[in-house]
């Protein structure tokens, strides 16, 4: 079974540049997840997406950020414009729910991640 | 609000021998989930074992087993007969009960497995 894809693996951009990443989930699993990692730190939830509708997104900084899965399926995440404390590891992960109850259903399994630098 | 504690910054073992890598948590919530991952340096994030505080045994997955005490409200991941291929980070995560299934991280605990 093919494991979460995300690309790029590397990005380098100028501040107040744009970028875009690229996540596609394990198939079949329902729940799709955006996470920051800052360096030194563990991950951090942005996004959290049931299907193509957003489940939480309460610590996405709303002003530059943005994610969408439209057909409930791959995601995207875009920075616009990108500022120095961007620079970070933005990990995908999916998992086959999200319910009420706590199984290994609810296991979130990563991606390889997207290295960030922001100059 | 939920919090998850790794006071262990860095961790030694020799090879064959066992590691304890702590972790402690904060929570008012009856029900909740407890998970470890791997990371490496490569960057992706490697389940490893998941533990669920109404589970009555420790969770254990070949190497990996976790030492959970509820009272003390740690989840302890011991790891046996370590390996060199198992120096990366790791960290303790939580499941949120509060819809979704938002995990809140600890900091990590770095694991050099030495000869």
């Amino acid at each position: 079974e093919a494991g979460v894809a995300q690309s790029p693996r590397y990005k380098i951009i100028e501040k107040r540049q744009s970028v875009a990443f690229w996540c596609n989930p394990i198939s079949g699993h329902a729940t799709l997840y955006w996470y920051q990692q800052i360096l030194g730190q563990g991950p951090k939830l942005l996004i959290q997406f049931q299907n193509n509708g957003v489940v939480d997104d309460s610590q996405l900084p709303k002003d530059r950020f943005s994610a969408e899965r439209l057909k409930g399926v791959d995601s995207t995440l875009k920075i616009q414009p990108a500022k120095l404390e961007d620079s970070a590891v933005y990990l995908c992960a999916s998992s086959l729910k999200a319910g009420g109850t706590h199984s290994e259903a609810e296991t979130q399994y990563f991606g390889p991640g997207t290295r960030l630098l922001v100059l | 609000a939920q919090k998850i504690t790794q006071t262990q910054p860095g961790m030694f073992v020799q090879e064959k021998e066992a590691v304890t890598l702590d972790c402690t948590y904060d929570t008012s919530d009856q029900s909740y989930g407890l998970f470890w991952y791997k990371q490496p340096s490569s960057g992706e994030m490697i389940f490893l074992i998941y533990q669920g505080s109404y589970d009555e045994q420790n969770a254990t997955e070949g190497r990996y087993s976790l030492n959970f005490q509820k009272a003390r409200k740690s989840a302890n991941l011991v790891i046996s007969a370590s390996q060199l291929g198992d120096s990366a980070m790791y960290f303790c995560a939580m499941r949120h009960t509060g819809g979704g299934n938002k995990l809140t991280f600890g900091t990590g605990t770095q694991l050099k497995v030495e000869l």
